[in-house]
């Protein structure tokens, strides 16, 4: 399987606790988002990945969120200290600059609980 | 701004019957416009986008949507439903001219199939 694909799918963790996501897009793909979705909603765009660059944060929910590009493949998304209403599906998301415009293709989603 | 409106939360219709999910946008740009689904514990899918080529839109499953720029909207529609379109169909706008603009997801409609 080629597409994108994000670890772990499930995470429990108590409040005050650190998670980190990974995000593994599709292998050509030069643009990386991260989305988070809550029960009844759509998804909601926290930031974006151009190679290694982060191109917009300001979304990012508090300074307690923060992600990571390092080498412009893999991405990581870092809660600190967590809190019950963290709870969502996290989910990502890669393009290509070129193509299509704005056609996004989305991995499965990890889905946090914080109790 | 992008926005979208998606004017019902929740459809049900009997198997073999249409289908009619309405969305309404709000965009400062010519828009490019998508239907996405989501299924329960799958990825988020892409259904059929529009970006300004014909404004009748052909998608995946059968589905189709209609751009109607003087009505500001971009209603999915399917003519005969099947047990297995059953899902949450979320309607997302994107700046074309932006290409920095994420993806902006309506809340959803959740498409139930009575058999």
């Amino acid at each position: 399987d080629t597409g994108v694909s994000q670890d772990p799918r499930h995470k429990i963790t108590k409040r005050g606790q650190n998670v980190t996501f990974r995000c593994d897009p599709i292998s050509e793909h030069n643009r990386l988002y991260w989305y988070r979705q809550t029960l009844g909603q759509g998804p909601e765009f926290l930031t974006y990945f151009q190679n290694e660059a982060q191109l917009e944060k300001s979304r990012l929910l508090s300074d307690r969120f923060s992600a990571e590009r390092p080498k412009g493949s893999f991405s990581t998304l870092e809660i600190q200290r967590t809190e019950q209403g963290d709870s969502a599906m996290y989910l990502c998301a890669s393009s290509l600059v070129t193509g299509p415009p704005h056609e996004q293709y989305f991995g499965p989603g990890t889905r946090l609980t914080v109790t | 701004a992008q926005s979208v409106t998606q004017l019902d939360s929740h459809v049900s219709v009997s198997e073999g019957t249409p289908v009619l999910l309405r969305c309404n946008y709000s965009s400062s740009y010519s828009p490019s416009l998508f239907w996405y689904v989501q299924h329960p514990n799958k990825g988020l899918q892409l259904l059929l986008k529009y970006t300004s080529a014909a404004t009748l839109v052909k998608g995946i499953n059968g589905f189709e949507a209609e751009f109607k720029k003087s009505e500001t909207s971009f209603h999915l529609t399917k003519p005969s439903a099947h047990m297995s379109d059953a899902a949450e169909y979320f309607c997302v706008v994107s700046g074309r001219n932006s290409g920095n603009t994420p993806l902006v997801f309506g809340k959803g409609t959740r498409l139930s199939v009575i058999a």
